[in-house]
């Protein structure tokens, strides 16, 4: 089975500076998914940003943007310019297919605090 | 992204008795799921929703305890059965186009059994 790692329970910054969030996956597959989600106090699941591991480039949206390392199996998220509605639990997610099913495979969450 | 909604968004409920909760999107999806966020964890899919057969589940959840419905492609229920304070979690739905990559999480409902 896939596992996904986030070093870094707790992470804070300071209003419009950047930040980045790590997270490391375990998969003996060659084409997959990888995606941020964030979680503000609401408890919605928002995605944040996708990445498809056949492609070289990394994924960008807006502010978010992500370091994928495919050989590494490394897929960091950098926030630039941190606003205070970024303050949330992010997570990192694995898409695992087996078999004809399918399930999200996520880290244990950053918890990201943005400070004025 | 298709608009999803659950209801009840929370409850709070005696140990013993059963809760249904409904997941509603607003466009025809191919694929719907339940998740489980324990308090301060993240999240743990119970089972993938499919429609016109049993639920199929994983491993640790079964459909005694979690039974589940998804009588067309815009909804689906969970119910959590005989509950206990361990079933104390937000539970959340989420749908996946098969055309999409992505999956897409409704709002949750947050359980407290006491």
């Amino acid at each position: 089975a896939q596992t996904v790692t986030q070093s870094q329970p707790e992470m804070s910054v300071q209003e419009a500076e950047t930040v980045t969030l790590s997270c490391t996956y375990d998969t003996s597959e060659n084409n997959y998914y990888l995606f941020w989600y964030k979680q503000p106090p609401s408890r919605q699941m928002i995605l944040v940003i996708r990445q498809e591991a056949y492609k070289q480039q990394n994924a960008t949206e807006n502010r978010f943007s992500v370091n994928f390392q495919k050989a590494a199996k490394s897929f960091s998220l950098k926030i630039s310019d941190s606003q205070l509605g970024d303050t949330a639990m992010y997570f990192c997610a694995f898409r695992e297919v087996q078999g004809g099913s399918e399930k999200l495979v996520f880290g244990k969450g950053t918890k990201l605090t943005v400070n004025p | 992204s298709a608009v999803i909604s659950q209801k009840p968004s929370r409850d709070i409920c005696q140990r013993g008795t059963s809760l249904t909760i409904q997941c509603q999107v607003d466009s025809q999806v191919t694929m719907m799921f339940w998740y489980r966020q324990q308090p301060g964890q993240s999240l743990t899919l119970i089972a993938t929703a499919n429609q016109g057969s049993e639920a199929t589940y994983e491993s640790g959840f079964v459909i005694d305890k979690f039974p589940i419905s998804r009588p067309n492609l815009t909804f689906s229920t969970l119910t959590v059965s005989n509950m206990s304070p361990e079933d104390s979690s937000i539970y959340l739905c989420s749908v996946r186009q098969i055309t999409k990559e992505t999956q897409y999480f409704g709002p949750g409902t947050r359980l407290l059994v006491l």
